[in-house]
Order: structure tokens, then sequence, then C-alpha cells
């Protein structure tokens, strides 16, 4: 049972959005910790997409964004493309563990 | 070129040891803070261990605490995990991920590597 709460997996067809949900408790995301995003496509080392809950780094596209509010925070992916086919991760800090913690992870189908 | 090679992975029985490392190129982990991350085969992403930016401090998951060590050397460039005491749910693949933040609490895996896959099994 992961500390941080993810859907087991999501789909949407080619050009549509999804969203990610992200659900934590008071001793990580609640508690202020930030909310990051990882994409693992099939086979390869995960990637980070989003820091800081809404921040892309260079290269990631406009289409992915971040969000946190309260103890939840979600990821969502418009103009879906088969390229967007991964696992997804959500990643923070658990004070009451003290340790880094990641959600169960999503896996995204482009049908 | 930035990047992280992993190393060490094998095949080893319950109860016995392993030693990771992982060398780093393009950047010194001696101001960077460090982790491993394991994946079970078919599971998800698990943190299990960081080493500090510039301090000497190491921290543990729970579920490998008094069993595995950190440490680096930071005149090799290189960070590793020695493994103690393995479990059959020790099997997974490790990978060595710099930690992106101000304080020893927070922050992302901006960099990973490749993994190196170890496996407990009699």
């Amino acid at each position: 049972q992961s500390v941080l709460t993810q859907p087991p997996s999501v789909s949407g067809a080619p050009g549509q959005r999804v969203t990610i949900s992200c659900t934590g408790s008071s001793s990580n995301i609640g508690v202020g910790y930030d909310v990051y995003w990882y994409q693992q496509l099939p086979g390869m080392v995960p990637k980070f997409l989003i820091h800081g809950n809404t921040n892309r780094p260079s290269g990631v596209p406009d289409r992915i964004s971040g969000s946190k509010s309260g103890t939840s925070a979600s990821l969502a992916i418009t103009g879906l493309q088969a390229e967007d086919e991964a696992d997804y991760y959500c990643q923070s800090y658990d004070t009451s563990l003290s340790a880094w913690v990641f959600g169960g992870g999503t896996k995204l189908t482009v049908l | 070129e930035v990047q992280l090679l992993e190393s060490g992975g094998g095949l080893v029985q319950p109860g016995g040891s392993l030693r990771l490392s992982c060398a780093a190129s393009g950047f010194s982990i001696s101001n960077n803070a460090m982790s491993w991350v394991r994946q079970a085969p078919g599971k998800g992403l698990e943190w299990v261990s960081g080493i500090s930016g510039r301090g000497s401090g190491t921290f543990y998951a729970d579920s490998v605490k008094g069993r595995f060590t950190i440490s680096r050397d930071n005149s090799k460039n290189t960070l590793y995990v020695q493994m103690n005491s393995l479990r059959a749910e020790d099997t997974a693949v490790y990978y060595c991920a710099k930690r992106i933040a101000l304080t020893d609490t927070g922050g992302y895996f901006d960099l990973w590597g490749r993994g190196t896959l170890v496996t407990v099994s009699s």
C-alpha cells in the first residue's frame, strides 16, 4: 500500500484529455511538501515531468501540466498522443516516515 | 555528458550480500544529494536510501534500515550501497538518482541511471 494513492490505470483516445490523481495526507502533500511527477515509458528509465507541483523542465510539452490542492495533486495531459502511453508516478516527501515516497503508479493507455 | 552508471547487480542467495556502485560523470557527487530507488519486477518505484549533498547525512527506508548502507567515494565520483541480509523481497532493479533539493528533506530526482538488476533467490 503506497503512501500516495494513484488510480492503477486511466485511458483516453488520441486528442483527448486525461487526468491522473495523487492523494496524500497531512504528513506529506498536506503539510506543504511539493509533488513531482515522472513518466516511465515501457522498458525505460523514469524521467521527471513536473517539479514544484506545476513546473515543466525544458523539453516537456505544455500539453502536460500539474496542479496541487490540499492533500492532493493531479497531472493532466491534453491532446493525447500514442507516445504518451506509459506509467506515471507522483512523488513527495513524508515527514512521518522521514522518507521520499512514490505513488503506486498509473498506467496510461491511449486507445 | 551528465550521466549515472550502475553496476554490481546479480543473483545472490537469501541472506547474502551485494555491493552496488554508481559511477557519475559530467558532475560531482560530492556536493549533490544522491539516492537509490528500486523497482521490483512489474511493480512501482520505491525509494531505498539517500545521502545528503555536502554533509554526511544518510537516510533509509524502513524496509532496508539496518541491512543497507549508503556511502560515496568523492575521489572516484562514485556512490555505493552495501546490501546485507538480502531477502527475496529485495529483488528489483536498483536505480541511482541525483536529488535536487535545498535541504535534507523534500526535493525530486532529476537524473537517473539505467539501473542494475538484483535477484535474491536460492
